[in-house]
């Protein structure tokens, strides 16, 4: 039981590129989340999946999309990094509403 | 506009000593409020605190909710230098399954 798993762990991008961050669990969560973690900011979240085949935007949605590609996998994609993108990106998940969340070890993403 | 504010910032203690770190939110459609450990790496959970769950513990750590003032506290008696971390307080929305975080108490705690 893997819990939450990312990948890559690290990336270097330049602006104007573009990348897909990975994420899957293998504990049969409805639910899944995408993060951005800023030095002073917190979490701040930038899509969820209630279940599977949905979508929703959070507080910081601009300049990324997202796939629930099935129940285990959720992915980010930055169609066209800029340096304000620069962040360490965590994935959760958590089986429905009203339980905690479980998190990924994150994807620390600098765009030069 | 819902938000979570956490308090103090930072925190440096020294190993025995007990801290109480604070959380306030306004929320619309409030579920409910996680108290996370973030140690470097990923969050890792601590307690959840709900209407019918206001008040939870677990070993050194405890953790209250009081709805009326929109806000619950962390205690950690007899600090240990592995409480080191920042503590992440979130409360969830039942509005579409959100989670809102603060931006987190960072304890050192100094032998």
């Amino acid at each position: 039981n893997a819990g939450v798993t990312q990948t890559p762990k690290f990336q270097v991008l330049k602006t104007g590129q573009s990348m897909t961050l990975q994420c899957a669990q293998d504990m049969n969560h409805n639910s899944m989340y995408w993060y951005r973690q800023d030095p002073g900011m917190g979490l701040r979240l930038i899509y969820y999946s209630a279940s599977e085949g949905t979508t929703d935007k959070g507080e910081v949605p601009n300049g990324y999309n997202v796939s629930r590609l099935n129940k285990r996998e959720f992915s980010l994609r930055l169609e066209s990094a800029a340096p304000s993108q620069t962040s360490v990106y965590f994935c959760a998940s958590d089986p429905r509403g009203g339980y905690e969340q479980y998190f990924g070890p994150g994807t620390r993403l600098t765009v030069t | 506009e819902d938000k979570v504010v956490q308090s103090p910032l930072s925190l440096v203690v020294h190993e025995g000593d007990t801290v109480t770190l604070n959380c306030s939110y306004e929320v619309t459609n409030f579920r409910s409020l996680l108290w996370y450990k973030q140690e470097k790496k990923a969050p890792t959970f601590l307690f959840m605190l709900t209407s019918s769950g206001i008040e939870k513990k677990s070993g050194r750590l405890s953790s209250i909710l009081d709805k009326k003032e929109l806000s619950s506290i962390l205690n950690i008696t007899a600090t240990q230098t592995g409480d080191s971390a920042i503590y992440l307080c979130a409360v969830e929305s039942n509005t579409g399954n959100q989670f809102y975080f603060g931006t987190g108490t960072s304890l050192t705690v100094i032998p």
